[in-house]
């Protein structure tokens, strides 16, 4: 069984902060890796995806992969109330994508 | 607008009684997904679909059948639910040339008493 493992939390920064959440995975082959954010009550959303080494920017949004360690994180700055919800981080299988492999979630708390 | 959408959104049934919870995309995608989430256990795969008539099992398949008879059809199907299947249910789709960046529909809550 692929694991893909998260702190489950809950994270707390205050506002305006960087929010570091990390994530590992365990096979080794996985090409595509992706932080899903989740409000209460809510599905899931797509924020970030990263397929290379390296670090991925948008917006307040980075997210940092290094296959090397099996490690892919989201940090977000100036961290906003809005921005407390749960992250998820979610996994693409090697040798394809289909089957992709969901991490519990990292909750997080932005505190004003 | 470009969405997936289930029904119901909300379901409380028997032990046994078969149910369908249905999605819907409308955004041409060939990639669609079944996931449940339970406290504790994160989203888990059920079933995933990369085409019409092409289905395979995720991690927890069992208990649940699928179809892909349309490509912006993929239905659940629970023939005989259990209370262990009590759960919050999500679909998701994605372009396969997209490298799989899912698209999810709003959740189903199911209730098997």
């Amino acid at each position: 069984q692929k694991e893909v493992e998260q702190n489950s939390g809950p994270l707390s920064v205050p506002e305006g902060a960087i929010a570091s959440l990390n994530c590992t995975y365990s096979d080794r082959g996985s090409q595509s890796f992706f932080w899903y954010r989740q409000y209460s009550g809510k599905s899931p959303e797509l924020i970030m995806f990263i397929y290379s080494n390296g670090d991925k920017e948008d917006g307040r949004f980075t997210a940092q992969l290094n296959k090397a360690s099996q490690y892919v994180s989201l940090l977000i700055r100036d961290s906003q109330p809005s921005d407390s919800a749960t992250y998820l981080c979610a996994v693409g299988e090697s040798g394809g994508y289909q089957k992709v492999t969901f991490g519990i979630g990292t909750k997080l708390q932005v505190i004003p | 607008e470009a969405q997936v959408t289930q029904n119901p959104r909300y379901l409380i049934t028997v032990t046994g009684k078969k149910l369908t919870v249905t999605c819907s995309q409308n955004m041409n995608h060939e990639y669609m997904s079944w996931y449940r989430q339970d406290p504790g256990l994160g989203l888990r795969q059920i079933y995933y679909s990369m085409n019409v008539e092409v289905t395979d099992k995720g991690d927890v398949p069992e208990g649940y059948k699928v179809s892909r008879k349309e490509k912006r059809n993929f239905p659940l199907i629970l023939e005989s639910p259990s209370p262990n299947q009590t759960s919050l249910y999500f679909c998701a789709s994605s372009l396969v040339s997209s490298g799989n960046e899912q698209y999810f529909g709003p959740g189903t809550r199911l209730t098997v008493t």
